[in-house]
């Protein structure tokens, strides 16, 4: 059972278009974090979100997290090649700040010149 | 200062076998994570350790596999009697746990993995 559900899984997009990905879960998360991929290489954190109705910019990007704490999206603003990766969401359990995050399956993003 | 590594960076081994994961964390991190991530699936969380103790080893999939923090450094995951099944990317991540400070979020920074592959 998949505790994040990601969407879409594979997104192909040319450059200088916006995109956004979603991360969904009927839980409640203390934190929800964003990581990119790129083959070959572990994770590495974009964000942590933590409060319900957060937004952060991470220049063209922006992070949302849900009222609710238990969603989360996150949008590109004009899409670059340099953004093609694979984007995971992760949360942590409610009331917890140490230990394991649940990972989503995550959006493979291609971002064609 | 350097970030996670781990080796070997490749394994391939036959059915059967076992085979022994390293990973260095970042010094001065408590914390150590192992997570095995599959062809088109996210991570799997494998175990947690803080220090040399792993107060959350509910992911290791099976008693083949097993984990051993020493010194609260390095960290070796070794799974016995290897399956075609355990072929994945095995990906060790160490943050600096509960003496963090709060702002941190407790980040976990991932090596580059161990692509393992059971023929």
């Amino acid at each position: 059972t998949q505790l994040l559900e990601q969407s879409p899984q594979f997104l192909s997009i040319q450059e200088g278009e916006n995109l956004t990905v979603y991360c969904n879960s009927s839980s409640v998360f203390s934190s929800l974090q964003w990581y990119r991929q790129e083959p070959g290489e572990g994770p590495v954190l974009l964000v942590t979100v933590v409060t319900g109705g957060e937004v952060k910019k991470l220049k063209r990007l922006t992070f949302q997290f849900g009222d609710a704490r238990k969603d989360s999206s996150l949008h590109i603003t004009a899409a670059q090649t340099g953004d093609t990766g694979l984007y995971l969401c992760a949360g942590r359990s409610r009331g917890s700040t140490l230990g394991r995050l649940y990972f989503g399956r995550g959006t493979q993003l291609t971002v064609w010149p | 200062g350097a970030g996670v590594s781990q080796s070997p960076s490749n394994k391939v081994t036959e059915k059967g076998k076992d085979v022994e994961l390293r990973c260095d964390p970042i010094s001065g991190h408590t914390a150590l994570y192992w997570y095995r991530q599959s062809l088109g699936q996210g991570l799997e969380f494998l175990i947690y350790f803080q220090g040399n103790s792993a107060p959350d080893k509910s992911g290791l999939p099976s008693d083949r596999f097993s984990a051993e923090r020493t010194g609260g450094s390095v960290s070796t995951l070794t799974i016995q009697r290897t399956q075609q099944e355990d072929s994945a990317v095995y990906l060790c991540a160490s943050s600096l746990g509960p003496s963090g400070p709060i702002s941190s979020y407790n980040e976990q920074f991932f090596g580059p993995g161990t692509r393992l592959t059971v023929l």
